[in-house]
């Protein structure tokens, strides 16, 4: 256990569904962020929310939605997804700028 | 960004000293070196960071050449629970929240 909770941990889903992953963090962490691992890649980061503000999205199409409603919680609203979509989407918080990530255990999705 | 290279596997022996090489040949004076570490289906975790003495820490030691254009990882005796993707990363000190990860090297430990 890190202190960084996503669930589900697994999640399948059709191309026409709508899905949302978790993540939930109790460190006091103030900046929080998706990243996208897909096979055989890099982690690849989506989006950064500082002090529950958007800062940061790395051209991540409109079919993932973040929401971060304080800043404990991060959400990924997801909805007509892509089978390219499969992958283990990661969850980090960090408290200031500089400050070492602290990773959640993510949750593999896979698009059917 | 500046950018590192790292070996894409390594094998050790079990109880045995591992030497993690990285080179950043274009690293800026104020980059920091991060390492973080992924163990099979686990997020990535934060091993060590340094800007230019050697490091040391419970987890590694972090070597870092007295030019900065190279760093190296010393577990000083593997374990089959560090079998693991290593990643050296460069962070400016200005990046803000920014963390960028490259391939890392697998680090396979034999029993």
């Amino acid at each position: 256990e890190t202190g960084v909770t996503q669930t589900p941990r697994h999640l399948v889903m059709g191309m026409t569904n709508k899905k949302s992953l978790k993540c939930e963090q109790h460190l006091g962490h103030n900046a929080m962020y998706w990243y996208k691992q897909s096979a055989k890649k890099p982690l690849e980061l989506m989006f950064v929310y500082n002090f529950k503000e958007q800062t940061e999205n790395n051209s991540v199409p409109s079919r993932f939605s973040p929401e971060c409603p304080n800043s404990s919680h991060l959400f990924l609203h997801l909805h007509t997804l892509q089978p390219e979509d499969s992958a283990l989407y990661l969850c980090a918080s960090s408290q200031g700028a500089g400050a070492r990530y602290t990773f959640g255990s993510g949750t593999r999705l896979t698009v059917v | 960004d500046a950018k590192t290279t790292q070996p894409n596997s390594m094998e050790s022996n079990e109880e045995e000293p591992v030497h993690l090489p990285c080179n950043h040949s274009t690293i800026s004076g104020t980059d920091y070196i991060h390492w973080y570490r992924q163990l099979p289906s686990q997020g990535p975790e934060y091993v060590i960071h340094g800007l230019t003495s050697n490091v040391n820490n419970r987890m590694a030691s972090l070597a870092i050449a007295e030019d900065r254009k190279s760093s190296t990882l010393i577990l000083h005796r593997a374990t089959l629970r560090d079998a693991a993707v290593y990643y050296c990363i460069l962070r400016p000190y200005n990046a803000g929240n920014m963390l960028t990860f490259g391939g890392g090297t697998r680090l396979m430990v034999k029993p």
